[in-house]
């Protein structure tokens, strides 16, 4: 079983709708939770990054980790096709600097 | 802003021949890595270096090896190109501070291996 769980989609949305993309983990040693978004034939960039357990917000974007249920999501409000792009987890114990990846979601907006 | 170069976007290499891929962050990170990335599986690292001429293997090391020779440079090497290795290559750069494991990436290189 993999350490971080990802649903590859694709999930495809009409434009405008709420976006939900989600991830869950075993190990509750896990700390730091990011989210990368990974445009066709580019390098992943960052988009969010929390701490330990709740919510953080930039723009459309929110960021949630429940530790408790070893499940964290990122949600975009108002999509746009511009948000179509593939979008990974990852996350760190904090101890050292690797990360653990999810596979990745594929996600399509439709204008 | 961060800066990750890779010294190639597209390559194409035969069976058996030996394949260098160039990374350069501009940064001072004192961690780099490399990555390859295939539909589904995600990104699974091959190597990383923690500091100048030093190097630990990631998940899946064979059939590459790795060089540091610079703190800016690390150099992922092919020794003898297999078509099991087509994929997409992404190189990254971090910091060691606890809780900024934030890894910044390069562009990514496709090889495909003929």
């Amino acid at each position: 079983q993999k350490e971080v769980e990802q649903d590859p989609g694709p999930l495809s949305v009409p434009e405008g709708a709420i976006v939900s993309l989600n991830c869950t983990y075993s190990n509750s040693a896990f700390q730091y939770f990011m989210w990368y978004r990974q445009y066709s034939r580019k390098g992943p960039e960052l988009l969010m990054y929390t701490y330990s357990s709740g919510n953080k917000e930039d723009g459309r974007f929110t960021a949630q980790v429940d530790k408790s249920s070893k499940y964290i999501s990122l949600f975009i409000r108002d999509s746009q096709p511009s948000d179509s792009a593939t979008y990974l987890c990852a996350m760190s114990k904090g101890s050292n600097y690797q990360l653990i990846w999810g596979a990745g979601t594929k996600l399509i907006i439709k204008p | 802003d961060v800066k990750v170069t890779q010294s190639s976007r597209y390559l194409v290499k035969r069976t058996g021949e030996k394949v260098f891929l160039e990374c350069v962050q501009d940064m001072d990170h004192e961690n780099m890595f490399w990555y390859r990335q295939d539909p589904g599986l995600g990104l699974r690292l091959i190597y990383f270096s923690y500091d100048v001429k030093m190097k630990e293997k990631g998940d899946i090391p064979e059939g590459y090896s790795v060089s540091r020779e610079k703190k800016e440079r690390f150099s992922l090497i092919l020794e003898s190109a297999s078509t099991n290795q087509t994929s997409m290559y992404l190189c990254a750069s971090t910091t060691p501070t606890p809780g900024k494991e934030t890894q910044y990436f390069g562009p990514g290189t496709r090889l495909l291996v003929l």
